[in-house]
């Protein structure tokens, strides 16, 4: 079965620096990826969308890359503000079903 | 901006019982979706809806749920004999257009189901 894997232990980076999120999928081979922001307590918010045929996206701070061959993609935040700490959650997606890995807790520090 | 909303927050059931998770999603979004997550563990895919029926299931959404769009605007989760293993928040979802996971998917907040 599909399995997706985001790193399990928390990332803590440095005000202004970049933070670079991984997500591998095997077992799949979905024709979108997306990537969501998940606060305590609430639910997913999209982020980013990317298509298999698109090799990067961009929206204001955020960066996405899509490898269908790695079978990976990385989410990358520059500039980094306190404000971005959540745990962000990749979906590779199939037409209507929709896996998230577990997602990866960012912490900024000021 | 449209959101999704789901009744209630928190609701508290005894084991065994029927319960019913309630959720308005965005009144021109043609997908519906339930999620489950676990406390600490990964949002899991419960269902998807179209037209009118259940488009995609996972292995979790057994016998012991169901979902329906009574009306135009609701759309809710039934689990008819609750278990312990049911306590999680479940999230409903809707998106718009048609074609694939080409549109993101809007969240609610999720109600918290306890079994006692």
């Amino acid at each position: 079965s599909q399995k997706i894997e985001q790193n399990s232990e928390a990332l803590n980076i440095q005000e202004g620096k970049t933070a670079t999120l991984t997500c591998n999928y095997t077992n799949y081979s979905p024709a979108y990826l997306q990537w969501y922001r998940q606060d305590p307590g609430r639910g997913p918010v999209f982020l980013l969308l990317i298509r298999e045929n698109e090799k990067e996206k961009r929206k204001e701070r955020l960066k996405v890359t899509f490898d269908t061959t790695l079978k990976q993609s990385l989410f990358h935040i520059t500039a980094s503000q306190p404000a971005d700490s959540a745990t962000y959650l990749c979906a590779p997606a199939n037409f209507n079903k929709f896996y998230f890995g577990s997602g990866t807790k960012l912490n900024v520090k000021p | 901006e449209p959101e999704v909303t789901q009744t209630p927050s928190h609701q508290v059931t005894q084991m065994g019982q029927e319960v019913i998770l309630r959720c308005v999603p965005i009144s021109n979004h043609l997908y519906f979706y339930w999620y489950r997550q676990i406390l600490g563990q990964k949002v899991e895919f419960l269902v998807s809806f179209y037209n009118n029926e259940i488009s995609e299931k996972s292995e979790i959404f057994d016998d012991q749920f169901s979902v329906e769009r009574p009306d135009g605007s609701n759309f809710t989760l039934k689990i008819r004999s609750t278990k312990l293993e049911d306590s999680a928040m479940y999230f409903c979802a809707s998106r718009g257009g048609l074609g694939g996971g080409n549109q993101p998917q809007h969240f609610g907040d999720g109600t918290r189901l306890s079994i006692l």
